[in-house]
């Protein structure tokens, strides 16, 4: 499974957009990329995903960099609730079901 | 009951107890997973059930047994556990071959190993 790369921990203020980055040097081109949170106590939740447009929902918005190398969740204005560690996965199409977590960013939320 | 349900929530016991963790799932999916997520590391996968096959053994140690009798419920059997296997069990489930290939979990069920 190809790898991504996030920052440990960011921090964030209520009202305010987040950026949470994500590197993924070596996805293949059939690959998609999906984001998941995890709130304290909680198991983890569908975000997003996209495979090479820029993705909206009503939870987050998803930026891919025009060579897929990586790419951005947004939360336009965060939340206390938004308090939880967000994992950037990659999930092969027409692969395996699976998905295989990293460590994920830490987003703190300060009122 | 909707979505993914897992039962107990918490479990304390011995090493040499047998007990059992629970799952199912109300979303008509035909895939499902057992994860372990232990203190200050990644979710780790354990097993992968589709149609009720097990397709995904990721070298567990045999003390945790899964089965998987029907689409809708997965069991984790857990015996002679050591206290490191100390962790949250997550299930998850998902529908093989969707649009989104978006897994829903439970809330977990926290296990500790005296």
């Amino acid at each position: 499974d190809a790898k991504t790369t996030q920052p440990n921990s960011m921090e964030s203020n209520e009202e305010e957009p987040v950026h949470l980055p994500c590197n993924h040097s070596t996805i293949s081109g059939t690959d998609y990329i999906h984001w998941y949170r995890q709130l304290p106590s909680q198991g983890p939740e569908y975000v997003i995903h996209g495979l090479t447009s820029n993705v909206n929902n009503r939870m987050a918005s998803l930026a891919i960099a025009e060579d897929r190398k990586s790419s951005t969740l947004i939360l336009h204005r965060a939340t206390l609730r938004d308090a939880a560690v967000y994992y950037c996965i990659l999930k092969r199409q027409g692969g395996s079901e699976k998905l295989v977590f990293g460590k994920g960013t830490k987003l703190t939320v300060n009122p | 009951e909707t979505g993914v349900t897992q039962t107990p929530r918490h479990l304390v016991m011995g090493m040499t107890n047998k007990k059992s963790l629970k799952c199912e799932q109300h979303l008509g999916h035909n895939a499902m997973y057992w994860y372990k997520q232990s203190a200050k590391k990644p979710l780790e996968l354990m097993f992968v059930y589709n149609f009720k096959e097990q397709t995904e053994n990721n070298s567990v140690p045999s003390r945790f047994s899964p089965e998987c009798p029907n689409s809708s419920h997965l069991f984790l059997h857990l015996h002679t556990l050591q206290p490191e296997d100390s962790a949250l069990y997550l299930c998850a489930s998902s529908q093989v071959n969707s649009v989104t290939g978006e897994l829903f979990f439970g809330e977990g069920s926290r296990l500790t190993v005296l």
